[in-house]
């Protein structure tokens, strides 16, 4: 089946400092989704992409869809303490019309004040 | 904001035994999800449900679960005879027709033992 990876498993970085964080996949994708998890709490959608090549930002998070379909990566500028969490990618699963996500293993990160 | 709700937050239970999940999905959201998250792993898709009947579902959600819509708010999880690698955060989520971006619940933390 699809599977995501991502990177790094895990990061920790100053508070103020730039993160950037990948996704990868074998097989295309057509959505790439970018979701945070806090501890004890379901994930939350913080960026979609639906275009190849595509740019957009949220605040200080930009992700872009790579030009391949295959990779997507997550940039947080001015980390912030509670940018603490696991950043997960997501996308749809093979199949037309399949809105079953596929989640990647996630990357955790910790922000040191 | 709308709110994708979750009872109970935490349920332990005895292997064997029968447990209901509950999840209040956003009101004018059409499509349901249950997923679920062994702890320290990613996500995992179980089923879909929309129209009143299981669009799609994972290898994972075999003859032990049930999903149902009793009425018109509430979105069911059944798990009908819990064995201890049950145990995990299960994830309600709806979304809006056309949207890939779900909105998840805080979960439901199930301990079997």
């Amino acid at each position: 089946g699809q599977q995501l990876n991502q990177s790094p498993q895990s990061m920790f970085i100053q508070e103020g400092e730039d993160v950037s964080m990948n996704c990868t996949s074998s097989s295309i994708f057509n959505t790439w989704l970018w979701y945070k998890q806090e501890p004890g709490e379901g994930p939350v959608l913080l960026i979609a992409l639906y275009k190849a090549g595509e740019l957009t930002s949220n605040g200080r998070l930009t992700a872009q869809f790579g030009i391949t379909r295959k990779d997507s990566f997550l940039n947080i500028s001015a980390s912030i303490p509670s940018d603490v969490g696991i950043y997960f990618c997501a996308g749809p699963h093979d199949g037309a019309g399949s809105y079953q996500l596929t989640f990647g293993k996630g990357t955790k990160l910790s922000v040191i004040p | 904001e709308p709110e994708v709700t979750q009872t109970p937050s935490h349920q332990v239970t005895q292997m064997g035994q029968e447990v209901i999940l509950r999840c209040v999905p956003i009101s004018n959201h059409l499509y349901f999800y249950w997923y679920r998250q062994i702890l320290g792993q990613k996500v995992e898709f179980l089923v879909s449900f929309y129209n009143n009947e299981i669009s799609e579902k994972s290898e994972i959600f075999d003859d032990q679960f049930s999903v149902e819509r009793p009425d018109g708010s509430n979105f069911t999880l059944k798990i009908r005879s819990t064995k201890l690698e049950d145990s995990a955060m299960y994830f309600c989520a709806s979304r809006a027709t056309g949207a890939y971006g779900y909105t998840f619940g805080s979960g439901t933390r199930l301990t079997v033992v």
